[in-house]
C-alpha cells in the first residue's frame, strides 16, 4: 500500500518553543492531508484538512494561529505548533488519502509524540 | 458524516474468533465502511473496507447486512499481537480525498 511518513517521530521540546512536524507521501501525490490530535487512551481528533496550494480548513475549536499548516507541494504537508505549552503535548498523526476505485483509502503516518515542558 | 458506535472493550482468549460490531444507523447511500487498527504510539493502519454483504482478505473479513446499519469485523484465530484499538469508520468518496472521522473505537485484550 500507499506511504506516509512522519517526521520526527518523537520530540520533546521546551515551553514557548515552536515544533515543526513533516508529513510526506512516499509513493503517490496527495493533493489533500489530514492531520489528528489524540491524547491518551482516547481516540484521533481532526485538526484540519491540508490543501496543496491554498490555505487549510481547521475544525472548530482548532487555532489556526497556533498550529500552521502548510501544503506547499504534492508530497508534503507540515504542522508547526507555536509557542507550545505543556497542554499541547500529546500525538499527532497525519493522514493522506488516494483514490481506490469508487472511494478513497487513507493512510497514515507513524505519528509524532510531542511532549513540551 | 454518519456517527458510529463500537463496544468501548472486549476481551478474548488467544486462538478464538473475534467479532466487532458497529452500527451505523444513519449510514448514507454513498458511503462505505472502513476498519482501522491501531497499536500504542503507531498512526492507525487500514484493514477491511466494504460497500454490502461480505468481504475478505487475507487478515480479516467484514460481514455488511442488506440495510447497511451496521457492519461486523470478524478477525479468526486472533493472537496476542491483535491486541490494539479498532476503529470502525464511514465515509465517502469526495473526488480527491474523504475526510475521515473516528468514533471511539473497540480496545480489544488478547490473552493466553
Amino acid at each position: 500500500g500507499a506511504v506516509v511518513s512522519q517526521h520526527p517521530s518523537r520530540v520533546i521540546c521546551k515551553s514557548g518553543t515552536s515544533v515543526k512536524i513533516e508529513c510526506r507521501s512516499l509513493d503517490f501525490q496527495a493533493t489533500t492531508m489530514f492531520w489528528y490530535r489524540q491524547f491518551p487512551k482516547q481516540s484521533l481528533m481532526l485538526m484540519a484538512t491540508s490543501n496543496e496550494g491554498s490555505k487549510a480548513t481547521y475544525e472548530q475549536g482548532v487555532e489556526k494561529d497556533k498550529f500552521l499548516i502548510n501544503h506547499a507541494s504534492l508530497t508534503l504537508s507540515t504542522l508547526t505548533v507555536t509557542s507550545a505549552h505543556p497542554e499541547d503535548s500529546s500525538f499527532y498523526i497525519c493522514s493522506a488519502s488516494t483514490p481506490v476505485g469508487m472511494n478513497t483509502e487513507a493512510f497514515f503516518g507513524q505519528g509524532t509524540r510531542l511532549t513540551v515542558v | 458524516l454518519a456517527k458510529t458506535t463500537q463496544p468501548i472493550s472486549m476481551d478474548s482468549y488467544e486462538g478464538q474468533e473475534v467479532n466487532i460490531t458497529c452500527s451505523h444507523n444513519n449510514i448514507a447511500t454513498n458511503d462505505y465502511i472502513t476498519w482501522y487498527q491501531q497499536f500504542p504510539s503507531q498512526g492507525p493502519r487500514f484493514i477491511i473496507q466494504g460497500y454490502k454483504t461480505k468481504v475478505t482478505n487475507e487478515v480479516a473479513s467484514l460481514f455488511i447486512p442488506a440495510d447497511r446499519k451496521s457492519s461486523t469485523l470478524s478477525l479468526p484465530r486472533v493472537s496476542l499481537s491483535d491486541t490494539a484499538v479498532y476503529y470502525c469508520l464511514v465515509g465517502y468518496y469526495t473526488g480527491t480525498a474523504s475526510k475521515l472521522t473516528f468514533g471511539t473505537g473497540t480496545r480489544l485484550q488478547v490473552t493466553l
